[in-house]
């Protein structure tokens, strides 16, 4: 089984600030890893994820994540964070050993980015 | 390409009732899950179904079913309503499932009130 612990329930940030959202994980088995962007009243949307290879992954809207095996974490990061980009964030990940799309998802982290 | 669509996308039962709801994935896809969205136990994965058979299953009780038709279309029941199963239900669906680096795409789900 996994589980998925995102440590900040809420990051406010100024306009053109970096920002880190925080992802760690546990798991028995070797894990894939996705960031999911969530607008109000919207579906899920792919920010970006990791299967294999380089450990620094590059997705939408210039984000990137970071995966740490030893650490087991894959934190999020934006060097520069727009008003658009306020929205709920999710880490998850999915069972490299088993078929299948089940995806363990993390409780969230509201991004509000303020004028 | 037209996405994932979840119909309806707003509903209200009362308690005891039933539901069901829909979801047409993306053309070609055959693997399609549904996810449970609440404030409180946040995003829990429901089941998956590939090509008409269910692959995996999550932790609900005996009164949440589906099923997956012939064309990939995908419906979820859920039978005497309880006002915990107040809910956003999201479905999502990919090729074959992550396994395969597939990226799964989620719909905008359908609200379910219960009152």
């Amino acid at each position: 089984a996994q589980s998925v612990t995102q440590l900040d329930s809420q990051v406010p940030v100024f306009e053109e600030a970096p920002v880190e959202l925080r992802c760690n994980y546990s798991s028995s088995v070797s894990v894939y890893l996705f960031w999911y962007v969530q607008y109000p009243n919207q579906g899920l949307q792919l920010l970006l994820k990791y299967l294999s290879g380089s450990t620094l992954v590059k997705g939408i809207n210039g984000f990137e994540a970071e995966f740490n095996k030893s650490q087991t974490s894959f934190h999020l990061r934006k060097p520069s964070v727009h008003i658009s980009d306020t929205a709920e964030y999710f880490c998850a990940v999915s069972d490299r050993e088993t078929s299948g799309s089940r995806l363990t998802f993390g409780e969230g982290t509201q991004l509000t980015v303020n004028p | 390409k037209a996405g994932v669509t979840q119909t309806p996308r707003y509903l209200i039962k009362t308690r005891g009732q039933q539901v069901t709801l829909s979801c047409s994935p993306i053309s070609g896809h055959r693997s399609v899950s549904w996810y449970q969205q609440t404030p409180g136990q946040g995003l829990q994965f429901l089941f998956e179904y590939f090509s008409e058979t269910q692959r995996n299953k999550g932790n609900f009780p005996g009164r949440f079913s589906g099923r997956q038709f012939s064309n990939s279309r995908s419906e979820m029941n859920v039978s005497t309503l309880e006002l915990g199963d107040s809910a956003l239900y999201l479905c999502a669906s990919s090729l074959a499932g992550v396994r395969s680096g597939n990226t799964i795409y989620f719909g905008e789900g359908s609200w379910l009130t219960v009152v």
